[in-house]
């Protein structure tokens, strides 16, 4: 039982290059998150899922798009490629939210990736 | 003003003493709430849930006040190895919403 993986671990691109990110979970998790960090500041949400073929706008969504064709697979993509997307990526997953429930988001080991 | 807002932190402490984080939010229709412990270079991974009533996991207790819409947790008796950023994260409603504080930062020293 791998949890969450994510791949490549680290990556440096240059601006107006292109790159997927891939996270995958073994968990049968419906709901799947893209977050960046930077520092000094706290985890912001790029864009989720919440089941196969459905994807939604998070906090910062701009300059990446997603996808999920299958449900323990979620893309995050970098159509051309900025300094100002220099972060570290964390994909997560969990279970849906249920009213009064006590949802757990698991998370991947991060991406490191720098634009030049 | 920030959704989640935790103490700025660092916090230096000697080995076996006992440490308290805050953590207010903003959002009084949120939902649930979590402590999760984030290492150098590391994903975040989950502390504890914090429930209403307050709960205790072994030297560790997580309180909520819904009323002052602040949650904090204590660390008694702290170890090297609790050594680590500690994130406060607000469930915001009946979905995907959950918002993350910025952390403290705290270093156990010997």
């Amino acid at each position: 039982n791998a949890g969450v993986t994510q791949t490549p671990k680290f990556r440096v691109l240059k601006t107006g290059q292109s790159m997927t990110l891939l996270c995958a979970q073994d968990m049968n998790h419906e709901y799947m998150y893209w977050y960046r960090q930077d520092p000094g500041m706290g985890l912001r949400l790029i864009h989720y899922s919440v089941g196969e073929g459905t994807t939604a706008k998070g906090e910062v969504p701009d300059g990446y798009n997603v996808s999920r064709l299958k449900k323990q697979n979620f893309l995050l993509g970098l159509e051309s490629a900025a300094p100002s997307q220099t972060s570290v990526y964390f994909c997560a997953s969990s279970y849906p939210p249920q009213a009064g429930g006590m949802d757990t988001q698991y998370f991947g080991p991060g991406t490191r990736l720098t634009v030049l | 003003r920030k959704e989640v807002e935790q103490d700025p932190g660092p916090f230096n402490v000697p080995e076996g003493a006992t440490v308290a984080f805050n953590c207010t939010y903003s959002n009084s229709a949120s939902q649930s709430f979590f402590w999760y412990r984030q290492d150098c270079r590391k994903e975040p991974k989950l502390l504890m849930s914090v429930y209403s009533s307050g709960n205790e996991d072994g030297r560790f207790t997580a309180q909520l006040n819904r009323a002052s819409q602040y949650i904090s947790l204590l660390i008694r008796d702290s170890k090297l190895s609790d050594s680590a950023t500690y994130l406060c994260v607000v469930n915001e409603g009946y979905g995907q919403n959950f918002v993350f504080g910025p952390g403290t930062r705290l270093s156990v020293l010997p």
